[in-house]
Order: C-alpha cells, then sequence, then structure tokens
C-alpha cells in the first residue's frame, strides 16, 4: 500500500518568514495530495489539494509543489502569521481515495514566533 | 450549510465493551468515510460508505464496522475494545460519491479512552 514520509515533525519560524514542508510518497499510482490543517481539538482543515496532472497550485499565501517523477511535493507558506500555527498534514490517495482511503503523512508542527 | 457533527466528543470505556459513535454528514455529501487518529500520528483510513453499503476499507479487523443510513449519517461500531483502540476518530464526508474522495470535510472528533 501507499507510505507517505512527511518533513520535518516540527518548524519553528519568525513571523513573515516562509515555511515549507516536505512529503513523500511510495505508490507511483497517486494522483491525489491534499494537505490539512489540524488546530488544537478541532479535525483537519482542507487547505489546498493538486491533482497530478498539474506541477504547482496557488492559493493566496499557500502553494503547493508536486514532483511526480521524484514523488514528493512540498507546502509553502509565504508571509507566516501567528494564526498559521498548527499542524499540519499532507496525504495522498488514488483517484481521491476511495477503495484505499487517504494515506497520510505523520504531521509537522508549524510554530510561528512573533 | 451545517458542517459535519460527531457525537459524542469525549468517551471513556472499559476494555472489553462496545462502542457507537455517530456522525451527520455535511449538507450534500453523501459519502462518509471514518479515520482513527492516534496521539501525534496522523489520520488512518478505517473505511467508507457510499449508498449505505462499504466500498473501502482499511487495515482494521472486522470489530470496526459500520453503517450509513438513508440521510447519509453513518456510525462506527468497535466490538471488544482493546487499550490500543483509545485514539481520535474522525468523521469525513464528500460529495464525491463511489471512489472519491475529494474535497473532504471533517468533523472534530470523538476521543475515545479505553481503561
Amino acid at each position: 500500500g501507499e507510505n507517505v514520509e512527511q518533513h520535518p515533525s516540527t518548524l519553528s519560524v519568525q513571523e513573515g518568514d516562509s515555511a515549507v514542508i516536505k512529503c513523500t510518497y511510495s505508490d507511483s499510482a497517486s494522483n491525489y495530495f491534499p494537505w490539512y490543517k489540524q488546530e488544537l481539538g478541532k479535525g483537519p482543515q482542507l487547505i489546498i489539494d493538486i491533482r497530478s496532472n498539474v506541477g504547482e497550485k496557488k492559493d493566496q499565501r499557500i502553494a503547493v509543489t508536486l514532483n511526480k517523477t521524484a514523488k514528493h511535493f512540498s507546502l509553502h507558506i509565504t508571509e507566516t502569521q501567528p494564526e498559521d500555527s498548527a499542524v499540519y498534514f499532507c496525504a495522498a490517495s488514488i483517484g481521491g481515495g476511495g477503495a484505499d482511503g487517504l494515506t497520510f503523512g505523520k504531521g509537522t508542527h508549524l510554530i510561528i514566533q512573533p | 450549510e451545517t458542517g459535519v457533527t460527531q457525537s459524542p466528543t469525549h468517551l471513556i470505556k472499559t476494555r472489553g465493551q462496545q462502542v457507537t459513535l455517530r456522525c451527520s454528514s455535511q449538507s450534500g455529501h453523501n459519502t462518509v468515510s471514518w479515520y482513527q487518529q492516534a496521539l501525534g500520528q496522523g489520520p488512518q483510513f478505517i473505511f467508507q460508505y457510499y449508498r449505505e453499503e462499504e466500498n473501502g476499507r482499511g487495515n482494521f479487523p472486522p470489530r470496526f464496522s459500520g453503517l450509513q443510513f438513508p440521510n447519509y449519517s453513518s456510525e462506527l461500531n468497535v466490538n471488544a475494545l482493546e487499550l490500543d483502540d483509545s485514539a481520535l476518530y474522525l468523521c469525513a464526508s464528500s460529495p464525491g460519491g463511489t471512489g472519491t474522495n475529494y474535497g473532504y470535510t471533517f468533523g472534530s472528533g470523538t476521543r475515545l479512552t479505553v481503561v
């Protein structure tokens, strides 16, 4: 089955700086890669996703890049703000999930220092 | 538009007991999936329901079972509880139908503690 590795486990950046979180996946058949933000006491919230026919996608301060050859994808957050502090999860699946669901990484705890 | 709601929010059970967790899907969503999230880990896929049938399952034993009702709400049942079943159980709904989980919306989860 699919295996997703996520790095780093903890990332501390100064407010206003950029943050980058990286994930690798094992199954070349995976074609859907969402990113989730989870705040304390809440469920994961979808913040951006990308499908394998696209190399990059951007939404305001958030962007995701995908390298299918190397089987890795990354989340980029620019101009970080205190409210960006949370745990971020990457995930991968075939066709958006279904029979195999989403396979998640172990998460990155992002800390924004004031 | 209401989101995904789960009940109860917290639950304490004794090893060997049975538990039922409930989920109401987001309005307009017909597919429900359940995930188990251990402390400090990412969510793990348990199973997915579409049109009241299970159409996908992760690596969980048969004592984890579920139901989906005509209004798309769902239940997760766990029999013969073990200490390792202690976790946050997340329900997610999506509008995609069978074979797709695009646009998941997660609930806030049920925190289950087995003692």
